[in-house]
């Protein structure tokens, strides 16, 4: 399997719950990004790893938790979310040298909170 | 700080109609400069790419030229089709500290009438 590859596609949770949302690479790259796309709204950037370090976190809520366990796994930890988290959550990776290169996409989790 | 700016949509157009959907940035430093194309219930998909000024990205009919002197990166197509209804964003990259930051404008849509 190539690509960037996220599951699930679809989840609805309530707000009590506590789901996981998973990324997974298949490119060799080693920086990983979360962004949130809302209707109407533009592609918010909400973590990056770098080398599996967090470099940057833009002042997410802590009911969002990242985790990179390594290079090639991305994780978004939820918990007690809110109905405006409902969105369309994009997984992307790329390879930081020299040059900067595209980020490549994952198709996304749509997430609905009830 | 880098950004986007790129037209507001939605564009209309019928089929076989010229297409342009402008563009500008604001960076630091040297970007890299991304079309990037999304259709309805997918991730983003990069369309095409130029790294360095006067550079021509080209793909699927699509093309775009880095131009350092406007700070511009319009996309062009000579002759749309129905299956070119999508939500098209511009994009830069930067280095910085060792990572990479994508920044994304906020989608132009394209409808093209049969």
């Amino acid at each position: 399997e190539t690509g960037v590859t996220q599951t699930p596609r679809h989840l609805v949770m309530g707000m009590t719950n506590k789901k996981s949302l998973k990324c997974e690479q298949h490119l060799g790259h080693n920086a990983m990004y979360w962004y949130k796309q809302s209707a109407k709204k533009p592609l918010e950037l909400m973590f990056v790893y770098s080398l599996e370090e967090r470099v940057e976190n833009n002042s997410v809520p802590s009911r969002f938790s990242p985790e990179c366990p390594n290079s090639s796994h991305l994780f978004l930890h939820l918990h007690t979310l809110q109905p405006e988290d409902s969105a369309l959550y994009l997984c992307a990776s790329s390879q930081v040298d020299i040059w900067s290169t595209e980020a490549f996409f994952g198709q996304g989790t749509r997430l609905t909170v009830v | 700080g880098n950004s986007v700016t790129q037209m507001e949509g939605p564009v209309t157009l019928s089929e076989e109609a010229f297409l342009t959907i402008n563009c500008t940035y604001t960076a630091t430093g040297y970007p890299s400069l991304f079309w990037y194309v999304q259709y309805p219930g997918e991730g983003l998909q990069l369309l095409l790419k130029a790294t360095k000024a006067d550079d021509k990205g080209s793909n699927k009919g699509f093309e775009a030229t880095y131009r350092k002197e406007t700070t511009s990166f319009h996309l062009e197509k000579g002759s749309v089709q129905v299956s070119d209804s999508a939500v098209y964003f511009c994009a830069l990259s930067t280095i910085s500290g060792g990572s990479y930051i994508p920044t994304f404008g906020r989608g132009t849509s394209l409808i093209v009438h049969p």
